[in-house]
């Protein structure tokens, strides 16, 4: 089993440049989460997703957007780039909702 | 508002030298904490979720154990490979399932 799968890896972007970070779970899991990590701080929601169709704003969804149009993708789109938005993204997904989520290995961003 | 808070930052370990990791929590009704294992580099590994004060869950060296107030990671013995950083995370009754508020982890390493 692949798990969940975030593409790409690395990615260094312009100041207002615009991009979209790939992520794809073969689990048919219906919860599926974005979450960035910084230095000194804990994991923060972006966005989540409870099935095809569904996506809410999560702690941090400014200058982000989703879209979930089949179960096993859940891209993020980060539009007009600012420094602020260094960091790491992790997608995540979870069969129940209720925990014990499946995380991807990251996207390392870095705005510039 | 849910807080975690997890000690020490950072842990330096003999091989075979057990110890324990904190979480402490502020939550209104607790409904489940959770614990991860990061690799650098890598994203979350889930490890255990505990639901009640008094419940245990083992896992090889690794023995979760949860009060109402604070949860231990009790390391038995540890290896090298044990070396990584420790998320601790809880869900609370205000947010839903969604609402996860992750610490910012225990950075443990084992040195042979």
């Amino acid at each position: 089993n692949a798990g969940v799968t975030q593409t790409p890896k690395f990615r260094i972007l312009k100041i207002g440049q615009s991009m979209t970070l790939q992520c794809t779970q073969d689990m048919n899991h219906n919860y599926m989460y974005w979450y960035r990590q910084d230095p000194g701080m804990g994991l923060k929601l972006i966005y989540y997703s409870v099935g095809a169709g569904i996506t809410d704003k999560g702690e941090v969804p400014n200058g982000y957007n989703v879209s979930r149009s089949t179960t096993e993708d859940f891209p993020l789109r980060l539009e007009l780039a600012a420094p602020s938005q260094t960091s790491v993204y992790f997608c995540a997904s979870s069969y129940s909702g209720k925990g014990g989520y499946t995380f991807g290995s990251g996207t390392r961003l870095t705005v510039v | 508002e849910d807080q975690v808070t997890q000690s020490p930052e950072a842990l330096r370990l003999q091989e075979g030298e057990s110890s324990s990791l904190n979480c402490s929590y502020t939550v209104s009704g607790l409904r489940g904490l959770f614990w991860y294992r990061q690799d650098p580099g890598k994203g979350p590994e889930f490890l255990f979720t505990l639901y009640s004060a008094g419940e245990e869950k083992e896992k090889e060296r690794l023995k979760a154990t949860l009060t109402k107030k604070e949860s231990f990671l009790h390391i038995t013995a540890p290896k090298p490979e044990d070396s990584a950083t420790y998320l601790c995370a809880v869900v609370g009754d205000s947010g839903g399932y969604q609402k996860v508020t992750f610490g910012i982890g225990t950075k443990l390493q084992v040195i042979p």
